[in-house]
């Protein structure tokens, strides 16, 4: 029972460079999410995926963009780093009936030097 | 527009002694709430939910949490702390819904930082 898996918990990037979360749900829920958490600012919705096809944007999406692969697969891609976007992503997802639980992966740290 | 604030930062208390966390939300419909705990270098797990009927909540690790309306608050407390509770603590908020809406979105405080002293 994985849950929600994050690849990868660490990376550092350089101020341009491009890279690709992954994250996968073993969970067949609809709806998936990319966080970006902080300190002082809990955590902020970049964007999510009601349904498998769908994407939408959260509260700070710019500098990011998403693919719904498949339902169990929501990817988060910087196409080119900016220092700003250092922070610690969290990506979730829950069932589509009443947000019983949003399940949250363990999170990656990234740094952009 | 929807919002949480959680009015402190950092609480210390010592081991033992009971706690209350502030959680104060903004909510255009009828809210569901949620706190989370975060340990350090780990993710977010669900300490207790509100969706309807009973105000006081329970939850797990000895926390509850009171919903009240007419106060637009969420408060968690525990009667007696743990050194192992030292954490960060979000309070959130978030709307159930039909397929394809903003179902699952979730609307968090900034957090408060729970320090226990021995």
């Amino acid at each position: 029972n994985a849950g929600v898996t994050q690849t990868p918990k660490f990376q550092v990037l350089k101020t341009g460079q491009s890279m690709t979360l992954q994250c996968a749900q073993d969970m067949n829920h609809n709806s998936m999410y990319w966080y970006r958490q902080d300190p002082g600012m809990g955590l902020r919705l970049i964007y999510y995926s009601a349904s498998e096809g769908t994407t939408d944007k959260g509260e700070v999406p710019n500098g990011y963009n998403v693919s719904r692969l498949n339902k169990r697969e929501f990817s988060l891609r910087l196409e080119s780093a900016a220092p700003s976007q250092t922070s610690v992503y969290f990506c979730a997802s829950s069932s589509d009936r009443g947000l019983s639980r949003a399940f949250f992966g363990q999170g990656t740290r990234l740094t952009v030097v | 527009a929807q919002s949480v604030t959680q009015p402190d930062i950092h609480i210390t208390v010592s081991e033992g002694a009971s706690l209350e966390l502030r959680c104060n939300y903004s909510y255009g419909a009828t809210p569901y709430l949620f706190w989370y705990v975060q340990s350090p270098g780990q993710g977010l797990q669900l300490l207790l939910k509100y969706f309807s009927g009973d105000t006081l909540v329970q939850g797990i690790k000895g926390f509850e949490a009171e919903f009240k309306r007419s106060q637009s608050s969420f408060n968690l407390r525990k009667p007696s702390v743990h050194w192992s509770d030292a954490a960060e603590y979000f309070c959130a908020v978030g709307a159930g819904g039909g397929r394809g809406s903003t179902l699952g979105r979730l609307y968090f405080g900034r957090g408060t930082q729970l320090t226990v002293w021995p």
